[in-house]
């Protein structure tokens, strides 16, 4: 039972356009939500996060949004450059939870092209 | 200077062996991890240690067993090794037990058994 869900397993932008990555969860207990980054051969690094107090949250580029009656949150990037190319993995958790556990979405591969 | 670091980074071997990873952080995080991505890409939990204090065990067979000789090392031991273990597997730490925390994640170490 996947709760936390990334329905695109790949996308594709052109450099200086948007990207935006989705993701959807089931459990309504999750507050604290997060963007983690992958490189082939690499860990996933830290990107951004959010948490059920709010609705936006921008870094730079990187700006993330969160539904939380449609369940949803979404990863904008702009404008997107070639080396954003990279696995995109969301991840959930309950804020303030003991055990520090990530449920993480099976990632969605971006492809920015020059 | 890598944060997370673990070690071997590949490791081919042959079913029925016995294999361990071993795993540093010196990052100073009280809280280390142990996630595995399988062949479906998902990025699944499987050990958490919180000074040495093993806090998470999700449903991990018992041949797998987490090792923490102090809260900067997190080995894993794995015994007779099977086709199905064949994975990616991630250790992580983060500052603190509590949900809120970034995890930070070292490069993987890519297990096959044959």
């Amino acid at each position: 039972d996947q709760q936390v869900k990334q329905n695109s397993p790949s996308l594709s932008v052109q450099e200086g356009r948007i990207s935006i990555l989705n993701c959807d969860y089931t459990n309504s207990m999750f507050d604290y939500f997060l963007w983690y980054k992958k490189y082939p051969a690499e860990g996933p690094t830290f990107l951004i996060s959010i948490s059920s107090i709010k609705d936006k949250n921008e870094d730079g580029r990187f700006t993330v949004f969160l539904n939380k009656s449609a369940k949803h949150l979404s990863l904008h990037i702009v404008p997107s450059q070639p080396g954003d190319s990279a696995v995109y993995f969301c991840a959930a958790s309950v804020y303030g939870g003991s055990q520090g556990n990530l449920i993480f979405g099976k990632g969605t591969k971006l492809s920015v092209k020059p | 200077d890598t944060a997370v670091s673990q070690t071997p980074k590949y490791l081919v071997t042959q079913m029925g062996n016995d294999k361990s990873i071993k795993c540093e952080q010196n990052l100073g995080h009280d809280t280390m991890y142990w996630y595995k991505q399988d062949s479906k890409k998902f990025l699944k939990i499987m050990f958490s240690y919180n000074n040495k204090e093993l806090i998470i065990n999700e449903t991990v067979p018992n041949r797998f067993s987490p090792k923490s000789p102090d809260k900067a090392h997190l080995n894993l031991h794995i015994n007779s090794l099977e086709l199905g273990d064949s994975a990616v597997y991630f250790c992580a730490s983060s500052p603190d037990r509590s949900s809120g925390n970034t995890i930070y994640f070292g490069e993987g170490s890519w297990l096959t058994v044959v």
